[in-house]
């Protein structure tokens, strides 16, 4: 299984800070099958970004994806009260399709 | 809009099955997308349990394998989910998923928290 490691665990954070969020794969996700999700408290995981960096519909473009092979990154440009939540990778480039354990972006 | 909505018993007791059906909306079941489970226990992450297409082929998370089973209910655009001998260990939020082309979890529905307790 291919294991996805996120840090930090928390990131503190002011609105209108940049946040960076890292997963790392402990081995290569071919390619860049890679998706990211927000979760908010007792809500559903929302989709943001497929493919390493493509946006789902809808979403801001204060969020963006980026990485290949074992390391990826996502950031939020400038902190927005709503994108304070969970955010976790996934990938799906081999099965069985796993998720990083998740990091909190929580207000300062 | 694509909506999937969970439904089934809200606590089962250990040993016993835990069985659940997401109904789709919006979007045929039929389509070139797999639809999944995925559960999470409280305060903890997400595990894809499972994953099926409309002609009935199935993928399982090996961890789980060997007690669940998925299965689709074209005619009313369902498809549900038994995993048995449960334990404390399964109680989670699970929620049922559309995989876009089978890849990533494009919607979701909204969650339903099973709780194995006698």
């Amino acid at each position: 299984d291919i294991v996805l490691t996120q840090s930090p665990g928390t990131l503190s954070l002011s609105p209108g800070e940049r946040a960076t969020l890292s997963c790392r794969a402990s081995q290569s996700v071919s390619s860049s099958l890679l998706a990211w999700y927000q979760q908010k408290p007792g809500q559903a995981p929302r989709l943001l970004i497929f493919g390493a960096s493509s946006r789902a519909t809808g979403i801001p473009d204060r969020f963006s994806g980026s990485g290949s092979g074992t390391d990826f990154t996502l950031t939020i440009s400038r902190l927005e009260p709503e994108d304070f939540a969970v955010y976790y990778c996934q990938q799906y480039s081999s099965s069985p399709k796993t998720f990083g354990q998740g990091t909190k972006v929580e207000i300062k | 809009q694509v909506q999937l909505q969970e439904s089934g018993p809200g606590l089962v007791k250990p040993s016993g099955t835990l069985s659940l059906t997401c109904s789709v909306s919006g979007v045929s079941i039929s389509s070139s997308n797999w639809w999944s489970w995925v559960r999470q226990p409280p305060g903890e992450g997400l595990e894809w349990i499972g994953q099926i297409y409309h002609n009935g082929t199935t993928t399982y998370n090996p961890s789980l394998k060997s007690r669940v089973t998925i299965s689709v209910d074209k005619s009313n655009s369902q498809f549900s989910m038994k995993l048995n001998s449960v334990t404390a260990a399964d109680t989670a939020v699970y929620y049922c998923a559309m995989l876009w082309f089978g890849e990533f979890f494009a919607y979701w529905g909204q969650g339903a928290l099973v709780t194995v307790s006698s």
